[in-house]
């Protein structure tokens, strides 16, 4: 079972749209939660971490953890054309600070 | 804002030659480290560096790679024989003390092997 699964889309939405983007993971030892947005041919950006369980918002942004589940979410409010991108979450496994990475997820957010 | 660089962006070099790539972390950050993500795959650890030493890396991180931090601000990642299979990108990143797991991107280096 790969540690970190996310599904790659593509997902494409209209402006103004709701997006759910999600991730599952094996390791139960994973306590923080990691959303990073990537542009094409660009390096990941940090978007927002989360520790433990729990929600956590940050403007049009929520990311939420079901440790329970083993299940992360970001929510995208009032989604924008700029917010096309695609979407890896990653979570560290190690104290040494060793990231992995889910596979991503490409969002288009259509005008 | 304060941001990781990274050069060059681009390299090209031929099956068996060494390259360097070089990164420049954020000026307070103690914590780096090196990804690699091959066309369409996912963003993959190679190795992480701290205090002058390497504190874990990876399986894909051989004895063909290794890393240096040569000076207060470069922290290099070299290959001594490169193989068509290290084509990747690859990303250099670094974190402060406390809070490793925010960790901060370079733009990356297109490394393409012919």
């Amino acid at each position: 079972q790969k540690e970190v699964e996310q599904d790659p889309g593509p997902l494409s939405v209209p402006e103004g749209a709701i997006v759910s983007l999600n991730c599952t993971y094996s390791n139960s030892a994973f306590q923080y939660f990691m959303w990073y947005r990537q542009y094409s041919r660009k390096g990941p950006e940090l978007l927002m971490y989360t520790y433990s369980s729990g929600n956590k918002e940050d403007g049009r942004f929520t990311a939420q953890v079901d440790k329970s589940s083993k299940y992360i979410s970001l929510f995208i409010r009032d989604s924008q054309p700029s917010d096309s991108a695609t979407y890896l979450c990653a979570m560290p496994g190690t104290s040494y600070g060793k990231l992995t990475f889910g596979q991503g997820t490409i969002l288009t957010v259509h005008p | 804002e304060p941001e990781v660089t990274q050069t060059p962006s681009h390299q090209v070099t031929q099956m068996g030659q060494e390259v360097i790539l070089r990164c420049v972390p954020i000026s307070n950050h103690l914590y780096f480290y090196w990804y690699r993500q091959i066309l369409g795959q996912k963003v993959e650890f190679l190795v992480s560096f701290y205090n002058n030493e390497i504190s874990e890396k990876s399986e894909i991180f051989d004895d063909q790679f290794s890393v240096e931090r040569p000076d207060g601000s470069n922290f290099t990642l070299k290959i001594r024989s490169t193989k068509l299979e290290d084509s990747a990108m690859y990303f250099c990143a670094s974190s402060v003390r406390g809070r490793i797991y925010e960790q901060y991107f370079g733009p990356g280096t297109r490394l393409t092997v012919t």
